[in-house]
């Protein structure tokens, strides 16, 4: 059964700082990857999607993520953190590239002044 | 270019009651899913429908738990009998199809409370 995993719950870092948050998944044949930035009381906005190609993958707000497929991972990173960056982070995949979306829990990220 | 509009944003609804939250996709898509987050949790598809068509439903409860997408008109999702655990946040999303290139639209979601 698919399934993706965020193993980093509550993740807290300090402005300027780089970040890096985990996503593993379990897919059988070639995955869909998204991630998802969620502010409280807001709905999902798209940082980036993997679909094929270059395996390193450029999102908005200075997000980027890199699809490893030997290591099941498509972990998210940003070389220095703001503070408008507090949020929740969700990764996704799908089976196509507009379809149903299989979601980890969520990782919260608090920034530090 | 409309997102996708979900209404109401909140909705409070005494246990018993039905509740009933639409989702309008963006313009030039067919396909709707919704999803549902539960408190601390993260979000859990329930439906994926095309006009006229439910294509799969394997994570609607059993009961209760409806939806529809008719030919005109916004998507519906309907609890009958809300009870308190229905209490959550229900997105909508949409996209062209599975044909297009494109990943699916989340709407802003309604947030329901059942008192």
């Amino acid at each position: 059964a698919q399934s993706v995993t965020q193993p980093d719950i509550h993740i807290t870092v300090s402005e300027g700082a780089s970040l890096e948050l985990r996503c593993n998944y379990s897919y059988g044949a070639t995955p869909y990857l998204f991630w998802y930035v969620q502010s409280p009381g807001q709905g999902l906005q798209l940082l980036l999607k993997y679909f094929s190609g270059d395996t390193l993958v450029q999102g908005i707000k200075g997000f980027e993520a890199e699809f490893k497929r030997s290591q099941s991972s498509f972990n998210l990173r940003k070389p220095s953190v703001h503070w408008s960056d507090a949020a929740e982070y969700f990764c996704a995949v799908a089976q196509n590239q507009g379809g149903k979306l299989i979601f980890g829990q969520g990782t919260e990220l608090s920034v530090k002044p | 270019n409309a997102g996708v509009m979900q209404n109401p944003r909140h909705l409070v609804r005494r246990r018993g009651q039905e509740a009933r939250l639409r989702c309008s996709p963006m313009k030039g898509h067919s396909h709707v899913y919704w999803y549902r987050q539960l408190p601390e949790e993260g979000l859990k598809f329930m439906v994926y429908l095309q006009k006229e068509n439910i294509i799969d439903e394997s994570g609607m409860p059993k009961e209760r738990f409806s939806a529809e997408f008719p030919k005109e008109g916004p998507s519906i999702l309907r609890i009958q009998q809300v009870v308190r655990g229905d209490s959550a946040a229900y997105f909508c999303a949409s996209s062209p199809g599975r044909e297009k290139n494109t990943e699916a639209f989340f709407g802003q979601g309604t947030r329901l409370t059942v008192v």
